[in-house]
């Protein structure tokens, strides 16, 4: 069964410091992955994609198939990387995707 | 303004009664997706639609309907046979890529 595990439900940083939030995952064929933000009071959107391999935001995940992770880091966090963010695997070729439980990230100064 | 509509923000149901949630899109998206937010335990698919006249039921769809009559509508009825309604939820649309955009969500009380 798939299945996406975020282990911290909040994780608090200080300002500058770096942050990585843990994300695994179980599924048998080859995996599409993502990372999901919400900021407060705004909607839920892509943050990045694993297949992009793209930085957003200075962020960067790498997809690990021998961990079956998908962790996400920035080296130096800043007080609007506050948020909540989920981690999620794609079911199908379209938007159909299972979320992990959600990680609440705290920055503070 | 492109995007997701839901609407309302907020809804207060009654036991026993009956509620529809709106969801428009006018990205042109064919596919549509309602999730379930509770706290700790992150999103979860109710229904989902890929086509106009046809949806398929998610992981938690008990309780719940759908219609997708038309390409940018997709609304979701919570009827009274869902035990536990009281939630966050969140409509999303997709045209592919597995990249999804939500809307801004309405909350559900019932009192």
């Amino acid at each position: 069964a798939q299945r996406v595990t975020q282990p911290e439900k909040l994780l608090s940083v200080f300002k500058g410091a770096p942050v990585e939030l843990k994300c695994n995952y179980s599924y048998s064929g080859s995996p599409e992955l993502f990372w999901y933000v919400q900021y407060s009071r705004q909607r839920l959107q892509l943050l990045l994609r694993h297949i992009s391999r793209e930085s957003i935001k200075g962020f960067t995940a790498d997809l690990n198939k021998g961990e079956t992770s998908f962790h996400l880091k920035k080296p130096f966090a800043q007080e609007e990387d506050s948020a909540m963010y989920y981690c999620a695997l794609s079911r199908d070729s379209w938007g159909k995707l299972q979320f992990g439980a959600g990680t609440q990230v705290v920055v503070t100064p | 303004d492109g995007g997701i509509t839901q609407s309302p923000k907020y809804l207060f149901r009654k036991e026993g009664q009956n509620v529809t949630l709106s969801c428009e899109q006018n990205l042109n998206h064919d596919a549509m997706y309602w999730y379930r937010q509770d706290p700790g335990q992150g999103l979860r698919l109710i229904y989902y639609s890929q086509i106009v006249n046809d949806f398929q039921k998610g992981d938690i769809a008990e309780g719940y309907s759908v219609s997708r009559e038309k390409k940018e509508s997709f609304p979701l009825t919570v009827t009274s046979a869902q035990k536990n309604p009281t939630a966050f939820y969140l409509c999303a649309s997709s045209r592919g890529q597995g990249e999804a955009f939500f809307g801004q969500g309405t909350r559900l009380t019932v009192v």
